[in-house]
């Protein structure tokens, strides 16, 4: 079975600060994705990586797929309140020619002002 | 907006009933996916359809099924429901079938099933 551990489940930072959420598994994925979540909305995508040690950078919010394409992290810079939400990683396990995504169960940030 | 609806966006109903939940996709979209977000559990996959056809199965229990009908929206239907079935339910679509990564999915708002 697949699993993703997303760490930490709970940020609560000031505005400005900086901040690093961790997606971990022992399974090699062809690709991952980031989600952010607000309430009462459906995820969406920002980003996709594939490539392992791939940096995709997304103006303050910076994405690294590890080199053995088990692990993921997202840095974001001086946060801001709207940065707020629940963030999801997804990792992409293929059967045959179909994919399916195994998502983590997120890390809820709260940006203060 | 994502361009993908769901309807209800709220459904309260009690153990052992049945239920249907109904998804239209972004326009231009085959694949439809169901999945289910719950507290303990996280997003877990349902189901995916492409262009009618069921096309991958994830972790459904046999009370749940679904459905994507000639103009593309699909439905889940829930029966002999119990507690632990409370959950958010979203849809998703993207254009092509093969459910990767790299094919963007599209979430709907959901439902918010409470089942007391």
């Amino acid at each position: 079975t697949q699993l993703l551990e997303q760490s930490p489940q709970f940020l609560s930072i000031q505005e400005g600060e900086n901040l690093t959420v961790y997606c971990n598994s022992s399974s090699v994925f062809s690709s991952l994705q980031w989600y952010r979540q607000e309430p009462g909305e459906g995820p969406v995508l920002l980003v996709t990586v594939v490539t392992g040690g791939e940096v995709k950078k997304l103006k303050r919010l910076t994405f690294q797929f590890g080199d053995a394409r088990k692990d993921s992290s997202l840095h974001i810079t001086a946060a801001q309140p709207g940065d707020t939400g629940l963030y999801l990683c997804a990792g992409e396990v293929m059967t045959g020619s179909q994919g399916n995504l195994i998502f983590g169960k997120g890390t809820k940030l709260s940006v203060k002002p | 907006d994502s361009g993908v609806t769901q309807t209800p966006k709220h459904l309260i109903t009690a153990t052992g009933q049945r239920v249907t939940l109904r998804c239209s996709p972004r326009s231009g979209d085959l694949s439809v996916y169901w999945y289910q977000q719950s507290l303990d559990q996280g997003l877990q996959f349902l189901i995916q359809y492409y262009n009618g056809e069921e096309r991958a199965k994830g972790n459904i229990l046999e009370r749940f099924s679904a459905q994507q009908f000639p103009d593309l929206h699909s439905e889940l239907n829930l029966s002999s429901l119990e507690l632990g079935d409370s959950a958010l339910y979203f849809c998703a679509s993207s254009v092509s079938l093969s459910g990767r990564g790299t094919d963007t999915q599209y979430f709907g708002p959901g439902t918010r099933l409470t089942v007391l």
